[in-house]
């Protein structure tokens, strides 16, 4: 497709249990984002990552969040051990490259913690 | 630390009632300014981009101003289908991150 794609939609699962959210970039798109937002927040920055660069993590909440972009392309954001809290919808975003500041959103990862 | 803030949280309007949305920004250095609209259950979907104070852009009943400390998106004639939560986002220009910073977003209903 020509938009970014992220699965799964939607995600319930049990406290303790560890979760794999997907995202696909626009084909081209160095730059990629994710985001989290829960109900009445605004987007909380997660993970930036930037063509081979390291990824800038600063935005990760403690280190059960952890991300990795394999062939600079499809990314994976890890939640272990979830807790309550972590419940929200988790988006992605990429972008031509990060200068261009223009995000393109997947439809995101609704993730309940039960 | 790079912040936003927008004004106000939620607007209710009649279809036709034309009003703006604010959007009061501090950043060390301004890349761009971005406009996004989300609608329920869909992620954000890219608007504008302004880079400098004077700068305007348009789009069919939206319009996006800047200047050095706010942006307003004003909304003509606005239709039911304008109803969505419009975010704003800051991208700073110095620091080399290029992570855009986003407000808590304007919800806004217009009604027939």
């Amino acid at each position: 497709g020509a938009g970014v794609s992220q699965s799964p939609s939607n995600k319930v699962t049990e406290k303790g249990k560890d979760v794999e959210l997907r995202c696909d970039p626009i084909s081209g798109h160095t730059a990629l984002y994710w985001y989290r937002q829960s109900l009445g927040q605004g987007l909380e920055f997660l993970i930036y990552f930037q063509g081979n660069s390291a990824p800038d993590k600063s935005g990760l909440p403690s280190d059960r969040f952890s991300a990795e972009r394999t062939g600079g392309s499809v990314s994976t954001l890890t939640i272990q051990r979830t807790q309550q809290e972590d419940s929200a919808v988790y988006l992605c975003a990429s972008s031509l490259a990060g200068f261009t500041g223009e995000l393109f959103f997947g439809e995101g990862s609704r993730l309940t913690v039960l | 630390e790079d912040q936003v803030t927008q004004s106000p949280e939620a607007l209710r309007l009649q279809e036709g009632e034309s009003s703006s949305l604010n959007c009061s920004y501090t950043v060390s250095g301004l890349r761009g300014l971005f406009w996004y609209r989300q609608d329920p259950g869909k992620g954000p979907e890219f608007l504008f981009t302004l880079y400098s104070a004077g700068e305007e852009k348009e789009k069919e009943r939206l319009k996006a101003t800047l200047t050095k400390k706010e942006s307003f998106l004003h909304i003509t004639a606005p239709k039911p289908e304008d109803s969505a939560t419009y975010l704003c986002a800051v991208q700073a220009a110095s620091g080399g991150s290029y992570i855009p910073t986003f407000g808590r977003g304007t919800s806004l209903i217009v009604h027939p």
